[in-house]
């Protein structure tokens, strides 16, 4: 079994600014990946980044970079030069592979985002 | 454009009666999924699936019930629909996790647009 914690239910940042959502997680299991989910109003879900466990080198992909903290089982997403179609709910979410290799994603609650212009 | 539909969008059911929400994907996707998001929540995991005629239970799956005669569907029924089943649900399908298909891709689960359910 696996647990995501997100702590922030909503966050505001001012655009063009730096925002940094934060995520915890628990998993027995050794191997897994971490997303980082974004969802508009339209409710249609998007991924925005992942990182493998076995990686230590943080996964970025142009303005969203993560902070990964494996021993403190920690995954912030950092959003750089914030723009008004960041506004969003993000999910963290975590997806453990057991040898049964059947593990499926579990979800944190969600932290709204808004951009104040 | 590949990806999965669900129908219908928009449901308003009463107490008791029973509907099937319908979820298609044309990617070959062995894993497909149902979740429900309740409002200001994230997704609980109704059921899911690892191929055709295979199918288990998630974290919520009470009041529901799937099938999945075929790789490419996986409909969620509802019977004897309840006010806590007001929910919006989506459908979503991966390739098998764990294999480098499953990684590869843009979208590591490709999610529909969602069902909004409202019981009354």
């Amino acid at each position: 079994a696996q647990t995501v914690t997100q702590s922030q239910p909503e966050m505001s940042v001012q655009e063009a600014e730096t925002v940094t959502l934060s995520c915890t997680y628990d998993t027995s299991e050794s191997d897994y990946y971490l997303f980082w989910y974004k969802q508009p109003p339209s409710r249609q879900m998007i991924l925005v980044i992942r990182q493998e466990a076995y990686k230590q080198q943080n996964a970025t992909e142009n303005r969203f970079s993560v902070n990964f903290q494996k021993a403190a089982k920690s995954f912030s997403l950092k959003i750089s030069d914030s723009q008004l179609g960041d506004a969003a709910m993000y999910f963290c979410a975590c997806a453990a592979i057991s040898n049964f290799g059947n593990e499926k994603l579990t979800f944190g609650t969600g932290t709204r985002l808004t951009i104040i212009p | 454009n590949a990806g999965v539909t669900q129908t219908p969008k928009f449901r308003i059911l009463k107490i008791g009666q029973s509907m099937t929400l319908q979820c298609t994907q044309d990617m070959n996707h062995n894993y497909m999924y149902w979740y429900r998001q309740d409002p200001g929540m994230g997704l609980k995991l109704i059921y899911y699936s690892v191929g055709a005629g295979i199918t288990d239970k998630g974290e919520v799956p009470n009041g529901y019930n799937v099938s999945r005669s075929t790789t490419e569907d996986f409909p969620l029924r509802l019977e004897l629909a309840a006010p806590s089943q007001t929910s919006v649900y989506f459908c979503a399908s991966s390739a098998t996790p764990g294999t480098p298909t499953f990684y590869s891709g843009a979208n590591v689960l490709t999610f529909g647009a969602g069902s909004r359910l409202t019981v009354l």
